[in-house]
């Protein structure tokens, strides 16, 4: 079966603590990995696609890597405004385009200053 | 640039009364769109999908419906809400034959008293 987890659940950095958020997929023919930054009552913020093995996309404080079973959201030098949760999904092979998207439980990030 | 609209943001009805929720994408033609819903430190629930005007998909038996009066118009309603109704939802579109990610609206916080 298709899933997405998300690890650790819940994380708690000081202001300048690095720090890495892991996402593990087992899907068939993965057609695109996804991270989210979702901010309390409102609605998940695309923030980077990967798309095969080895590929890195950066963003600020941000960086995500893939490999062939995990993803990873590298947070160098966090801020407070980095307290979120982050979320990943998985885009499939499917002719159902509803389940084409696989999300995985987020994982809540707190920066303390 | 692609927008997408969710209204109300926030809404509190009783038990047993109707429900519309509206969603509409600005600036793209022909979207796939989609109704999930959020429960608290839960992932998301991917509740209907619909690939074109009058097109749509359920995903989970409800007391929900959903319908495409417009390309770009997307609404989810009830004729009876229940208590177990009450929920974040959220829209969200994505380019058909693609593999680019959804882009998501800011959210609908639905309480049923």
């Amino acid at each position: 079966e298709d899933q997405v987890t998300q690890s650790p659940e819940a994380l708690r950095l000081q202001e300048g603590e690095s720090s890495s958020l892991n996402c593990s997929y087992t899907v068939s023919g993965l057609r695109g990995l996804f991270w989210y930054r979702q901010d309390p009552g409102k609605g998940p913020e695309f923030l980077f696609t990967l798309y095969s093995a080895g590929e890195e996309k950066e963003k600020e404080r941000l960086k995500a890597t893939l490999t062939k079973k995990e993803s990873f959201l590298h947070i160098t030098a966090p801020k407070p405004e980095d307290s979120a949760t982050y979320l990943c999904a998985v885009r499939r092979r499917l002719d159902n385009y509803g389940q084409n998207f696989v999300f995985g439980p987020g994982t809540r990030l707190s920066v303390l200053p | 640039s692609q927008t997408i609209h969710q209204w109300p943001a926030t809404l509190v009805q009783p038990v047993g009364s109707p429900l519309s929720l509206e969603c509409t994408v600005e600036g793209t033609s022909n979207p796939n769109l989609y109704w999930y819903r959020q429960a608290a430190g839960r992932g998301l629930q991917l509740l209907f999908y619909s690939v074109g005007i009058g097109q749509i998909s359920s995903e989970v038996p409800q007391n929900l419906s959903a319908s495409r009066p417009q390309d770009r118009q997307f609404i989810l309603s009830s004729k009876k809400l229940l208590l177990s109704d009450s929920g974040f939802y959220l829209c969200a579109w994505s380019v058909g034959l693609s593999n680019q990610p959804q882009h998501f609206g800011d959210g609908t916080r639905l309480s049923i008293l």
